[in-house]
């Protein structure tokens, strides 16, 4: 059964720090696995995804995230912080060939402070 | 944002009444996933629709059901309301149902029992 792990439900950073959130995962085939970010009061927004291919993979705002079979992780990172990215990051993984279903971390708040 | 919109963006009921929600999906989207995200905690897979089918489900008992209209728009009912059924309910549609596809979401309805 697959299953997503993130560590740590806050994170603080300093704008202009690099941002890593991390995320662990546990499936039985190879992983499809996402990044979903969620402003206050709206729905989730995918930041990137992990198919096939290529392990680096580049998203939106400057996020991009590592695949890593033998360490079974997939954390995101980015460079500089922005003000902006304040909100909630989720890390997820499609479960086997259906499409839709997702199994979701706990989440990461994400704080940037200036 | 995305074209997915949800309704009611609130709403208030007893324990023991019955509630609909409602998603219009984004144009040419044919799949509907629905997720209930209780507080602090990352959204939980309830229940997908495919051409109008029920294609998947989660840990979710019978009282959650669903439909899927000619037009793809969606709604998710739940009988017998619990206080454990208070949460926002997000929906999220796709092309096609494959598992490597990006979801869109709706904002949500965020659901109080009392």
């Amino acid at each position: 059964a697959q299953s997503v792990t993130q560590l740590g439900s806050h994170v603080s950073v300093s704008e202009g720090a690099l941002v890593l959130l991390r995320c662990n995962y546990s499936s039985s085939v190879p992983p499809y696995l996402f990044w979903y970010v969620q402003y206050p009061n709206q729905g989730l927004q995918l930041l990137l995804k992990y198919t096939t291919g290529a392990t680096l993979v580049k998203g939106i705002n400057g996020f991009e995230a590592e695949f890593k079979k033998s360490e079974t992780s997939f954390h995101l990172t980015k460079p500089s912080a922005h003000m902006s990215d304040a909100a909630e990051y989720f890390c997820a993984v499609s479960v086997g060939n259906q499409g839709g279903k997702l199994i979701f971390g706990q989440g990461t708040e994400l704080s940037v402070k200036p | 944002e995305t074209g997915v919109t949800q309704s009611p963006t609130h709403l208030i009921k007893t324990r023991g009444q019955q509630v609909t929600l409602r998603c219009s999906s984004q144009s040419g989207h044919n799949t509907v996933s629905w997720y209930q995200q209780a507080l602090g905690q990352g959204p939980q897979f309830i229940f997908q629709y495919y051409r109008e089918e029920e294609n998947g489900r989660g840990n979710f008992p019978p009282r959650f059901s669903g439909l899927q209209f000619p037009n793809y728009s969606s709604e998710l009912n739940v009988n017998a309301l619990e206080l454990d059924d208070s949460a926002l309910y997000l929906c999220a549609s796709s092309k096609q149902g494959a598992p490597n596809e990006k979801l869109f979401f709706g904002s949500g309805t965020q659901l109080s029992v009392l």
